[in-house]
């Protein structure tokens, strides 16, 4: 079935820089990636996601970027501001695996003010 | 609009025990999906219903069950519980098969 390997589990970040998450999966016929943003006590609430048949695709100060090739993906996030600090879930959809969404293990954002 | 609202909120039980948590699904939406959280974890895919159908389940013992309604809300019953059933279990719903929606979880704490 899909792997989805997520890095890194912690990232700190000072307010205003920028953040990347990188994630990769394992199966070539996934086709949709979902980033969620979960915050304590909350469920995860989605932020942005991809198709495959899209390279890059851009919301105000977040951005998703799909290299199918090398089957990985990143979540870039510029001026970071301190509501950004949570945990970041990356996830990837196969028909293959039933369409239902596999997931990264979670990067836990710092932003320091 | 309504999101995926999920009850109840909490729910203390004992080990042995059956727990019977119920999602909600947004208006048209009519594949529900449900995944485990445990403690400092990630995600875990238990089940997806759509139609009514149980159409995919992850690699969890068959004490972990469920149904879905002609209404597509949903319920996810586990039986015999065991102290590391303890987790957030969270229903998402989906219209399509892209975008989809959490609920605010279910917090099963085993004692």
């Amino acid at each position: 079935g899909e792997n989805v390997e997520q890095h890194p589990s912690t990232l700190s970040v000072q307010e205003g820089d920028s953040a990347v998450i990188k994630c990769t999966y394992s199966d070539s016929a996934s086709n949709y990636f979902p980033w969620y943003k979960q915050e304590l006590g909350k469920g995860p609430q989605l932020i942005i996601d991809i198709r495959s048949n899209v390279g890059e695709k851009k919301d105000q100060r977040i951005a998703v970027t799909l290299n199918k090739t090398a089957k990985h993906f990143s979540l870039h996030i510029t001026e970071t501001q301190p509501e950004d600090s949570a945990v970041y879930f990356c996830a990837a959809r196969s028909n293959n695996a039933g369409n239902m969404l596999t997931f990264g293990g979670g990067t836990r954002l710092m932003v320091k003010p | 609009e309504a999101g995926v609202t999920q009850s109840p909120t909490h729910l203390i039980k004992t080990r042995g025990q059956q727990a019977t948590l119920r999602c909600s699904p947004i208006s048209g939406h009519t594949s529900v999906y449900w995944y485990q959280q445990a403690l400092g974890l990630g995600l875990q895919f238990l089940l997806w219903y759509d139609e009514g159908e149980e159409r995919n389940r992850g690699n969890f013992p068959p004490r972990f069950s469920g149904r879905q309604f002609p209404n597509y809300s949903s319920e996810l019953n586990v039986n015999a519980l065991e102290l590391e059933d303890s987790a957030l279990y969270l229903c998402a719903s989906t219209p399509w098969g892209y975008g989809y929606t959490f609920g605010s979880g279910t917090r099963l704490t085993v004692v």
